[in-house]
């Protein structure tokens, strides 16, 4: 079974400034799509970026971005020039490529509360 | 993107009780699932909705108390029997795209309080 680990319960950034949330994850399979979600209070899950693991290039989203490792197992997410409104909950988020049924379920991080700070 | 909309929002509900939350997508999508999200927690896979047919439920979690129904491509329903205060979480309806058939889209959740 996949597992999703994110070590980090809290984060804190200053507003304009650089943060990076880590997540690892663990699977035996070769293809899969990894996610970073975003959940503010208001409870709406929003995506944030998505990133393919047939793809050596790190996906990018304006200021948000990624460093995917596969060999790590490793998928930690950049967020530049931080503002107030990025201040939510982050999980991360594991799926595997396989269309059928269940296994195309996602896999959830514990989640890393990101405080923005004036 | 898909939009997906549930309600109700929120509920507080006798114990004893069921409650039914609805869920509607905008537009055809491939698979649909329900999450449970308790207090200051992740997400955790309840089952996976089957259009037409029984639903996959995940382990930890059995159809008799969390009947689910997807008669068609864009809606299904999901209902919390015979509630406790343990039942007291988010649920959220999740879809994912036909068109692209790899992310995932989200619901508002519905909160439930079971006093």
């Amino acid at each position: 079974a996949q597992t999703v680990t994110q070590s980090q319960p809290e984060m804190s950034v200053q507003e304009a400034e650089t943060v990076t949330l880590s997540c690892t994850y663990d699977t035996s399979e070769s293809d899969y799509y990894l996610f970073w979600y975003k959940q503010p209070p208001s409870r709406q899950m929003i995506l944030v970026i998505r990133q393919e693991a047939y793809k050596q290039q790190n996906a990018t989203e304006n200021r948000f971005s990624v460093n995917f490792q596969k060999a790590a197992k490793s998928f930690s997410l950049k967020i530049s020039d931080s503002q107030l409104g990025d201040a939510a909950m982050y999980f991360c988020a594991y799926r595997s490529a396989r269309l059928t049924g269940t296994a195309s379920k996602l896999t959830f991080g514990t989640g890393t509360r990101l405080q923005v700070t004036l | 993107s898909a939009v997906i909309s549930q309600k109700p929002s929120r509920d507080i509900c006798q114990r004893g009780t069921s409650l039914t939350i609805q869920c509607q997508v905008d537009s055809q999508v491939t698979m649909m699932f329900w999450y449970r999200q308790q207090p200051g927690q992740s997400l955790t896979l309840i089952a996976t909705a089957n259009q037409g047919s029984e639903a996959t439920y995940e382990s930890g979690f059995v159809i008799d108390k969390f009947p689910i129904s997807r008669p068609n491509l864009t809606f299904s329903t999901l209902t919390v029997s015979n509630m406790s205060p343990e039942d007291s979480s988010i649920y959220l309806c999740s879809a994912t795209s036909r068109v692209t058939n790899t992310e995932a889209f989200f619901g508002q959740g519905t909160r439930l309080t079971v006093v």
